[in-house]
């Protein structure tokens, strides 16, 4: 019973470099999300997507860049990473309007 | 921008205690919802709330969504060690595609 899994959980990265983040869930959700939680702040939306190739923008989406090209995963990017995005990520998913989402359990993103 | 606020912002209580947290906002939702979130885990949904005036208990825990829509409530009964978390109120926005999470409640449950 996977849910939604996020990979990988862990990472270190110097400034300047890219990376990717995948997302990816089993339950055949249209909505995805990704999301930045810092301390204080709580969770903020980078970007989201309400359908396999649609993205669009969230509340903080400089930086960063996604793609849905198959409806269970969704990829968030960063092509050079800033010490700015150390945080925890978090991706979710929900099937459709007025549903809840369910969370993976986070991926912590350290910038150098 | 829509906006939400979570107060109070820590609350460290004794065992058997009551409390209550808030979650305000100066917009509209269409539905609210609570989380916990524990070290370490994402978010955990504990309730869904849509109609304006609607109560919705779970146990111990009771919630409440303002009239108007814009604001809810969190009440926990006798407190026990294994509520404590981290309490997240999140707005879902009139499309039923974004959501707002609000800052969060630190709350530690002491024995």
């Amino acid at each position: 019973n996977a849910g939604v899994t996020q990979t990988p959980k862990f990472r270190v990265l110097k400034t300047g470099q890219s990376m990717t983040l995948l997302c990816a869930q089993d339950m055949n959700h249209e909505y995805m999300y990704w999301y930045r939680q810092d301390p204080g702040m709580g969770l903020r939306l980078i970007h989201y997507s309400v359908g396999e190739g649609t993205t669009a923008k969230g509340e903080v989406p400089d930086g960063y860049n996604v793609s849905r090209l198959k409806k269970q995963n969704f990829l968030l990017g960063l092509e050079s990473a800033a010490p700015s995005q150390t945080s925890v990520y978090f991706c979710a998913s929900k099937p459709s309007s007025n549903q809840p989402q369910h969370f993976g359990d986070g991926t912590r993103l350290s910038i150098l | 921008t829509q906006l939400l606020e979570q107060s109070p912002q820590f609350l460290s209580i004794q065992e058997g205690e009551n409390l209550t947290v808030y979650c305000n906002s100066s917009s509209v939702f269409s539905s609210l919802q609570w989380y916990r979130q524990e070290p370490g885990e994402g978010p955990v949904l504990l309730v869904t709330v849509v109609t304006g005036g609607e109560v919705k208990k779970l146990k111990r825990l009771t919630f409440q969504f303002g009239d108007a829509r814009k604001d809810s409530s969190l009440h926990i009964t006798a407190a026990q060690t294994g509520d404590t978390g981290l309490y997240l109120c999140a707005g879902e926005d009139n499309y039923g595609q974004n959501f707002v999470f609000g800052p969060g409640t630190r709350l530690s449950v002491l024995p």
